[in-house]
């Protein structure tokens, strides 16, 4: 099993340029999200998933867009980068019991994001 | 909304010498889970704390849950090189959202 896999590992954007982050996991999770990480600021949730269609917001969902067509895939979009969102991005996903996400999240290796 | 402070920021230890990190949440947890993140590397899950005074133990970690369930620490005994990192806690509220403290950077000096 590879895990929780992320394409690309490293990407440099100029500003207004658009790029989407995928995510897959081959766990059957059913639970998955998107993190931010910046120095000193710890892991800041941007959007997460349920299931398979269904998306919600977290604590900094701002710049970004999210879809879950298929239950293995999340994808991070952003339409318009700015210098704002340079940052290394983490995918995670878990399983859930009795439809919550109880269980410990599986991280996939981050993707370093570097907006010009 | 609900916050996750943790404390301190930074420690430097000798190797050998005891660590504490402490974990702090505004509202009270539905479970706590603790990470660990090597330089460079991703968070990697160490342990879940669910029930209200908690406390469990993996060799030389020892992880606690307060009786209100809003605090929480993870202590490494006699640390070694390999405890090198950043620790995470996270905390889970009644709403199923799960957020993170800013973590503790431990440096371990020779």
């Amino acid at each position: 099993n590879a895990g929780v896999t992320q394409t690309p590992k490293f990407r440099v954007l100029k500003t207004g340029q658009s790029m989407t982050l995928l995510c897959a996991q081959d766990m059957n999770h059913e639970y998955m999200y998107w993190y931010r990480q910046d120095p000193g600021m710890g892991l800041r949730l941007i959007h997460y998933s349920v299931g398979e269609g269904t998306t919600a917001k977290g604590e900094v969902p701002d710049g970004y867009n999210v879809s879950r067509l298929k239950k293995q895939n999340f994808l991070l979009g952003l339409e318009s980068a700015a210098p704002s969102q340079t940052s290394v991005y983490f995918c995670a996903s878990s399983y859930s019991v009795a439809g919550h996400s109880y269980n410990e999240q599986f991280f996939g290796p981050g993707t370093r994001l570097t907006v010009l | 909304g609900q916050q996750v402070m943790q404390i301190p920021q930074y420690q430097h230890v000798q190797e050998g010498e005891d660590f504490t990190t402490y974990c702090n949440s505004s509202t009270t947890l539905s479970n706590i889970q603790w990470y660990k993140q090597r330089p460079g590397g991703h968070p990697v899950f160490l342990i879940q704390l669910v029930k209200s005074g908690e406390v469990k133990k993996q060799k030389r970690l020892t992880f606690q849950f307060g009786e209100a369930k809003k605090n929480s620490s993870l202590h490494i005994t006699a640390t070694q090189t390999t405890d090198v990192g950043t620790y995470f806690c996270a905390g889970m509220g009644r709403d199923d959202k799960i957020i993170f403290g800013k973590g503790t950077r431990l440096h371990i000096l020779p």
